[in-house]
């Protein structure tokens, strides 16, 4: 069965740190989609990225870059120099692909920011 | 920019009420979604629809209904109240293409407290 595992609860650093998030999966697909959202404070969850099970390419976007590793299972998220506004829950989530539109989420991680 | 709108961000009722969430989305999608987030147990799909008046049930749908009458409007039912549904709920929406994974897009959420 499919599963998303975020095994941490809850991060805090210092601005400017570095942190990364991890995310491991579990799925019986050869092809399948995952991807991280954003819940700021206010509670609408943004799209950050997604990913085929076919492209194993590291992505990076401004300060975010993502580590996807097909051998371990995971999908790692990293903020480099990391910010007050970058506080807020992540999620993971997974799609296989005979089961497209369904997302299968993890848990979140809630990172908090300190000035 | 897509937008989906929840008709309150907070909601108190008393045990035993019927209960209606209302979402709508404003970019012809196909696809409406309604979850739950609890804390620690991240977000669980209640129901799905993939056009006008279709339904399937997500993860946990005891306790709950869905009503599709237009494309851009996707309601939440509950029959009748109980304090166990206090939580927050989120509708999303996605282009319904098929084979073809596009990313939800959330509302802001409803906060409903079961009294």
């Amino acid at each position: 069965a499919q599963k998303v595992t975020q095994a941490q609860t809850e991060i805090s650093v210092v601005e400017k740190e570095d942190v990364t998030l991890d995310c491991v999966y579990e799925t019986r697909d050869t092809t399948y989609y995952l991807f991280w959202y954003k819940q700021p404070p206010s509670g609408e969850l943004v799209f950050l990225i997604r990913r085929n099970s076919f492209d194993e390419q590291n992505e990076i976007s401004g300060r975010y870059s993502w580590n996807f590793q097909k051998s371990t299972s995971s999908f790692n998220f990293t903020i480099t120099a990391s910010q007050v506004v970058d506080s807020a829950v992540y999620f993971c989530a997974l799609s296989e692909v005979y089961n497209t539109d369904k997302l299968i989420f993890g848990t979140g991680t809630r990172l908090q920011v300190f000035p | 920019d897509v937008k989906v709108t929840q008709s309150s961000r907070y909601l108190v009722k008393r045990t035993g009420e019927k209960v209606f969430l209302e979402c709508v989305q404003d970019m012809d999608h196909e696809n409406m979604f309604w979850y739950r987030q609890d804390p620690g147990l991240g977000l669980r799909l209640i129901y799905f629809s993939y056009d006008v008046k279709m339904k399937e049930k997500g993860d946990i749908p005891e306790g709950y209904s869905v009503s599709r009458e237009k494309k851009e409007r996707f309601s939440l039912i509950l029959e009748s109240a109980s304090t166990n549904q206090t939580s927050m709920y989120l509708c999303a929406s996605s282009f319904g293409q098929s084979k073809i994974l596009n990313e939800q897009f959330f509302g802001p959420g409803t906060r409903l407290t079961v009294l």
